[in-house]
């Protein structure tokens, strides 16, 4: 059975500060998936990683992907307000089981 | 291009009620998902489809049904509405292979009073 969690599930941080969100799953997957969410709102995709030693960037986000330590990472850079909202992780199965399991997501606070 | 669009997008039931939830994509997607999420608990998968005519169980698969009968739609039923499944229900659809996300509706918000 598939496991994902994140950590942390709290994140509060200063305008322009670094931090990093942590995605570990348990089992063989066949790719994975970060998402944002705002209150009330559906989930945004941020990126789709496939293959071991994936990153990818866009604005002050930056994702990475280690396969054999089944661990992705979320990097922010110098995080802006317009940055919070929560993120999510999500790892489809390989094998012929295609499920996609979310973590339980990470509610990231910017302050000024 | 509409893209995933989930029917009803608010929803009052009374305990005992059924109601069926509809997903509707227009991406020819292979695969299609239904969650609910709460407070806390992120996204829990609650039954999911690899093909036309094909569902399996997802991780709280328990007093729902499903059915696939067009690779487009994907219908989530509740034969008798409980108060725990007050939720946001959350449809996605996604190629089987490909570098491109899985797609999300904009949630359906059912109260079971």
């Amino acid at each position: 059975e598939l496991k994902v969690e994140q950590n942390p599930l709290f994140l509060s941080m200063q305008e322009g500060k670094n931090y990093t969100i942590y995605c570990n799953y348990s089992t063989t997957s066949d790719r994975l998936y970060w998402y944002r969410q705002d209150p009330g709102k559906s989930l945004e995709s941020l990126f789709v990683l496939l293959s071991n030693g994936a990153v990818k960037q866009e604005g002050r986000l930056m994702a990475s992907l280690d396969t054999k330590a089944r661990l992705s990472t979320l990097h922010i850079t110098a995080a802006v307000h317009d940055l919070s909202a929560t993120y999510f992780c999500a790892v489809r199965s390989g094998g012929s089981n295609y499920k996609l399991t979310f973590g339980k997501g990470t509610l990231l606070t910017v302050n000024p | 291009n509409a893209g995933v669009t989930q029917t009803p997008k608010f929803r009052v039931l009374k305990t005992g009620q059924s109601m069926t939830l509809l997903c509707a994509q227009d991406m020819n997607h292979e695969y299609m998902y239904w969650y609910r999420q709460d407070p806390g608990m992120g996204l829990r998968l609650i039954h999911y489809s690899v093909g036309e005519g094909t569902t399996a169980k997802g991780e709280v698969p328990d007093g729902y049904n499903v059915s696939r009968l067009k690779k487009q739609n994907f219908l989530l039923g509740l034969e008798s509405a409980a108060p725990s499944q007050t939720s946001v229900y959350f449809c996605a659809s996604s190629y089987a292979t490909g570098h491109t996300e899985a797609f999300f509706g904009q949630g359906t918000r059912l109260t079971v009073v």
